[in-house]
């Protein structure tokens, strides 16, 4: 079935780090690709998506790119903030006709940086 | 904006008592969901629907059923609950919007359930 691998359970950096968060995917099909975040207290929210090979989505300053070649979805941001110390979750997401929207989480990662 | 809300907030059951969890969207969207969150799992779906009176099992349906009377509420329910469904349990609604061919979803705040 389909399914999300993130590699990381947590990430610790310092301000102005470069992140890298992976994700890679198993799917069968063309499945749209999706960032989630979630701040303590709270739900996760929709931070971009991707639902073509190489196109890059972002947001907030975090991108990136649809690559069905090496079935990846690496999150990065080039310079962290102590706001951005958050559980992040990758996803993949059915098509239209395709068990209706319905969402696979990958693990999350954690995200904690120091100021 | 996008309106998910929860209810209860937190609850504290015993084992072998009946537990509902309630949802309530205000987007008008016809497909609701039901995740339960657990540390090194990340989110599972439990139930879903695609519009009033209809559910459907999602990967870790055992134990839960679904209710959806309405477009807006969707409940989850607990018949007989065990210390191994206390988590973290978010309701979400979602829809194609349009031209879109995915479904964004938006989430609610969360209940954090306790089974003694």
């Amino acid at each position: 079935g389909d399914s999300v691998t993130q590699t990381e359970g947590q990430v610790a950096l310092s301000e102005e780090d470069f992140l890298t968060i992976h994700c890679n995917y198993s799917a069968s099909g063309y499945p749209a690709l999706f960032w989630y975040v979630q701040y303590p207290g709270e739900g996760p929210q929709f931070l971009f998506r991707a639902s073509r090979d190489k196109e890059k989505g972002s947001s907030r300053g975090f991108e990136a790119t649809y690559d069905k070649g090496t079935t990846s979805f690496h999150l990065r941001k080039a310079s962290v903030q102590e706001s951005d110390s958050a559980v992040y979750y990758c996803a993949l997401g059915g098509r239209r006709g395709s068990a209706l929207g319905r969402l696979h989480f990958g693990a999350g990662t954690q995200l904690i940086v120091i100021p | 904006e996008a309106a998910v809300t929860q209810s209860p907030r937190n609850k504290v059951a015993v084992t072998g008592g009946k537990v509902t969890l309630s949802c309530n969207q205000t987007n008008n969207h016809n497909n609701m969901y039901w995740y339960r969150q657990d540390t090194g799992h990340g989110l599972r779906l439990i139930h879903y629907s695609y519009g009033a009176g209809s559910t459907e099992k999602g990967d870790i349906p055992d134990g839960y059923k679904a209710s959806r009377p309405s477009q807006e509420n969707f409940s989850l329910i607990l018949e007989l609950a065990t210390p191994s469904q206390t988590s973290v349990y978010f309701c979400a609604s979602g829809d194609w919007g349009g031209a879109l061919n995915y479904a964004e979803q938006f989430f609610g705040p969360g209940t954090r359930l306790t089974v003694l």
